[in-house]
């Protein structure tokens, strides 16, 4: 059992750049997030969805962008990559509100 | 404004103590809160949740105490071991949406 899946493990981009991280989770879960770390900030919220075709903003959403098409995959865009974005990113999914959220192992991107 | 907040960023303690983690949330609308568990390079795992209708909930060497007047959660870790040398986040979250709200987290090293 895979669990929650995240593509690439790293990522350098060139400011203006435009990339997609890959989340797919084989637990047939509704709720999937995507959350950025930060030193000394902790794990925030960006986008997150409770079920296909339903997405909406968390915390700090600017500069990324999200869609739901299936259960199983919840793709995070960055149009035009920034130096602030620098960050990692985590992928998480639960069966349900009230559930365990589950993460991925990360991915770690610099904007330079 | 952080709804959430641990205001130890480390916390050392020796093997075989006790080990207490604290939080502070300023929503009142939060009813669910959880503590998350991480090691360098992986992503963050479950470790324990309380409802707000309850004020303890423990699992093995690990409890968390919720007092809704003073808005404030603990963890205790009884005996602490060397291998619970991590960053521990507390997270909430709020009727049904599936959002969590993170803290900073705070690094606990437990010396031999």
């Amino acid at each position: 059992n895979a669990g929650v899946t995240q593509t690439p493990k790293f990522q350098v981009l060139k400011t203006g750049q435009s990339m997609t991280l890959q989340c797919a989770q084989d637990m047939n879960h509704e709720y999937m997030s995507w959350y950025r770390q930060d030193p000394g900030m902790g794990l925030r919220l960006i986008h997150y969805s409770v079920g296909a075709g339903i997405t909406d903003q968390g915390e700090v959403p600017n500069g990324y962008n999200v869609s739901r098409s299936t259960t199983e995959d919840f793709p995070l865009r960055l149009l035009s990559a920034a130096p602030s974005q620098t960050s990692v990113y985590f992928c998480a999914s639960s069966r349900g509100a009230k559930n365990i959220q589950y993460f991925g192992a990360g991915t770690r991107l610099s904007v330079l | 404004d952080q709804q959430v907040k641990q205001n130890s960023p480390s916390l050392s303690v020796q093997e075989g103590r006790i080990s207490i983690l604290n939080c502070d949330y300023t929503n009142s609308m939060f009813d669910y809160f959880l503590w998350y568990k991480k090691y360098p390079a992986e992503g963050p795992t479950f470790l324990i949740s309380i409802s707000s209708i309850k004020d303890k909930n423990e699992d093995g060497r690990f409890t968390v105490f919720l007092n809704k007047s003073a808005k404030h959660l603990s963890l205790h870790i009884v005996p602490s071991q060397p291998g619970d040398s991590a960053v521990y986040f507390c997270a909430a979250s709020t009727g049904n949406t599936g959002k969590l709200i993170f803290g900073q987290g705070t690094t606990l090293q437990v010396k031999p």
